[in-house]
């Protein structure tokens, strides 16, 4: 099955620094790659998704980068604030009907 | 829009009590449904999930069950809970519509004591 390794699983950043998470996937079937982010109490937020047929999307600070060929893709926030102090998850498409999810990176921006 | 609604927020717990948590998704038809659950600090384990009415798919052996009596309607439950259930328990919904965009409730913290 898929497995996906998720990299660092702490990290701390000054505020206004950027912040990058990086994940490996196993299966090369998996086409669509999605991030969350998860606040203490709370159910995990989409907060982008990339396909397998794209390189790189951007979404204002949030970026992800893809690499098919080595089968592993990045989670990139610049310009970091306080409020994006989280767990984020990245996840691989296994099949039709699952997810698999890395362990999570915990990420607290210092004032 | 599309919402998922998971119910109780927080619910505490006896050895070996019963469990039923609640899973609601209003907006949309024919959705698949998954239960995730998250020990503290840790990742996202898949429990179940369902692409339809009376059909689940059991991901790891466990002390819990689910079912899917209507379209839009999961429920997670046990007979009798060990201190080895307790931890975060997330409903999610994926569309047929939304490709393969999957969206979490907010979640059960449940506690066995």
């Amino acid at each position: 099955g898929e497995n996906v390794e998720q990299h660092p699983s702490t990290l701390s950043v000054q505020e206004g620094d950027s912040a990058v998470i990086k994940c490996t996937y196993s299966d090369s079937a998996s086409n669509y790659f999605p991030w969350y982010k998860q606040e203490l109490g709370k159910g995990p937020q989409l907060i982008i998704d990339i396909r397998s047929n794209v390189g790189e999307k951007k979404d204002q600070r949030i970026a992800v980068t893809l690499n098919k060929t080595a089968k592993h893709f990045s989670l990139h926030i610049t310009e970091t604030q306080p409020e994006d102090s989280a767990v984020y998850f990245c996840a691989a498409y296994l099949n039709d009907y699952k997810l698999s999810f890395g362990a999570g990176t915990t990420v607290t921006v210092r004032a | 829009s599309q919402t998922i609604h998971q119910w109780p927020a927080t619910l505490v717990q006896p050895v070996g009590s019963p469990l039923s948590l609640e899973c609601t998704v209003e907006g949309t038809s024919n959705p698949n449904l998954y239960w995730y659950r998250q020990a503290a600090g840790r990742g996202l384990q898949l429990l179940f999930y369902s692409v339809g009415i009376g059909q689940i798919s059991s991901e790891v052996p466990q002390n819990l069950s689910a079912s899917r009596p209507q379209d839009r309607q999961f429920i997670l439950s046990s007979k009798k809970l060990l201190l080895s259930d307790s931890g975060f328990y997330l409903c999610a919904w994926r569309g047929r519509g939304s490709g393969e965009k999957l969206f979490f409730g907010s979640g059960t913290q449940l506690s066995v004591l």
